[in-house]
Formats: C-alpha cells, structure tokens, sequence
C-alpha cells in the first residue's frame, strides 16, 4: 500500500519558469508533510514542509500547497534554476515522528 | 557543525555475510533513523532510535536490527545477506525541536549484496 504517491518521475522544465511537482497521499493521519531535494551520491536535503493546519507554505522560491479535502500537495518552484535540477521527494509523518513516508520521487530537470 | 557521517560510504558482500553500518549524528541530536532506498521502493524507513531506545520500527524483516550508543551514535546490522538487501542505507538525525519531523540525511552506505 503505497500511502504516498509521485505520480511523474520526470518533469522537465526551463529556467526561469515555473516547476510544479505533485503529490497525493492516501493517510489521512498525516498532519505533516515535508518535500526534500536529493543529488546524486548525496543524501536528502530537507527543503520546506507543511503542517496540515495550513494551505500554504512559502520559503523564496519554494512554495507547497496542500489540499487536504483531495489528499494531494504540490511543490512549486519560481523562477526555475538549472542549479534546482534534482530528485524531489515528497514525505508525510504523523504526530512529529521520524518515521517518514516518503514517495519515489520525481527528478526534476531544469534545461538553461 | 559537522553533519551525519556515514561508514563505510561503499561495501561489496556475498549472500549469506553480515553488515555492520555506522552513523554518528549531527551534535546534539540525540534523534537516529535508518532508511533504506532502492530503485524499486524508494526511501523505506527502517527504524528510529532515541536516548538508545528503539522507538519506531518499519516493515522489515528481523534480519535488520540496530542500536544506539549513549553518545547517539547508532549502528544498523543486517545479517544472512540477500541480494535484493543492495541498497543505499541512510542515517539521518534529528534535535526532536519543533515537531516538524525534519530530518538531516547523511551521504548513506551503498551496499552490493553479490
């Protein structure tokens, strides 16, 4: 049982529009959802996170939208840099535990 | 501050053989959780530790176990080998400030089982 889901393993985009990543999750225990980056031969980078109390969250260019009557959140990333070219993971938790879920990615590929 | 160091980066066993993988925290967490990722899975949490305490475990078998030293430094050991426990295994620690389940990943250990 796959309780959260990346449905696009790629995306491709061009620097300086937009990127959109997605995810949908079927737990409704959540009451956290965070978003890391990772590059090759390194490990996960958190990015930003949500509580499920919020519909948004901003950090700069990062900015997660969560939908809870859909059960999905979404990444979105202005202006896209060739620097953000990476694997994008989406992770849910509940009750602050350290105990992620996370979903298989999606390697975002920003083209200068 | 140093981040969470992982040993060894790289390892080759056979079937059947032992592991030993090593973590030490980012100072001052006193927080360690194991993942392990394979193309197939993705990240698949493994288990957690706190104050030496096994906290939470996910769905693995019992040929993967861990612990945690007083100074937070864990080690994970997965035994009688199989070649689809060919993984990255990373560590990440965590200060369990604000509840936000932020986690800080280390590089992890690539394991070939051949």
């Amino acid at each position: 049982d796959q309780q959260v889901k990346q449905n696009s393993p790629s995306l491709s985009v061009q620097e300086g529009r937009i990127s959109i990543l997605n995810c949908d999750y079927t737990n409704s225990m959540f009451d956290y959802f965070l978003w890391y980056k990772k590059y090759p031969a390194e490990g996960p980078t958190f990015l930003i996170s949500i509580s499920s109390i919020k519909d948004k969250n901003e950090d700069g260019r990062f900015t997660v939208f969560l939908n809870k009557s859909a059960k999905h959140l979404s990444l979105h990333i202005v202006p896209s840099q060739p620097g953000d070219s990476a694997v994008y993971f989406c992770a849910g938790t509940q009750g602050g535990s350290e105990k992620l879920v996370f979903g298989k990615g999606t390697k975002l590929t920003v083209n200068p | 501050k140093a981040g969470v160091t992982q040993t060894p980066r790289y390892l080759i066993k056979t079937r059947g053989q032992q592991v030993t993988l090593s973590c030490s925290p980012i100072s001052g967490h006193r927080s360690v959780s194991w993942y392990q990722q394979t193309p197939g899975q993705g990240l698949q949490f493994l288990f957690e530790y706190f104050s030496e305490t096994q906290r939470n475990k996910g769905n693995f078998p019992g040929r993967f176990s861990g612990r945690q030293f007083s100074n937070s430094r864990s080690e994970m050991n997965v035994s009688t080998l199989e070649l689809g426990d060919s993984a990255l295994y990373l560590c990440a620690s965590s200060d369990r400030g604000p509840l936000t389940g932020e986690l800080f990943f280390g590089e992890g250990s690539r394991l070939t089982v051949l």
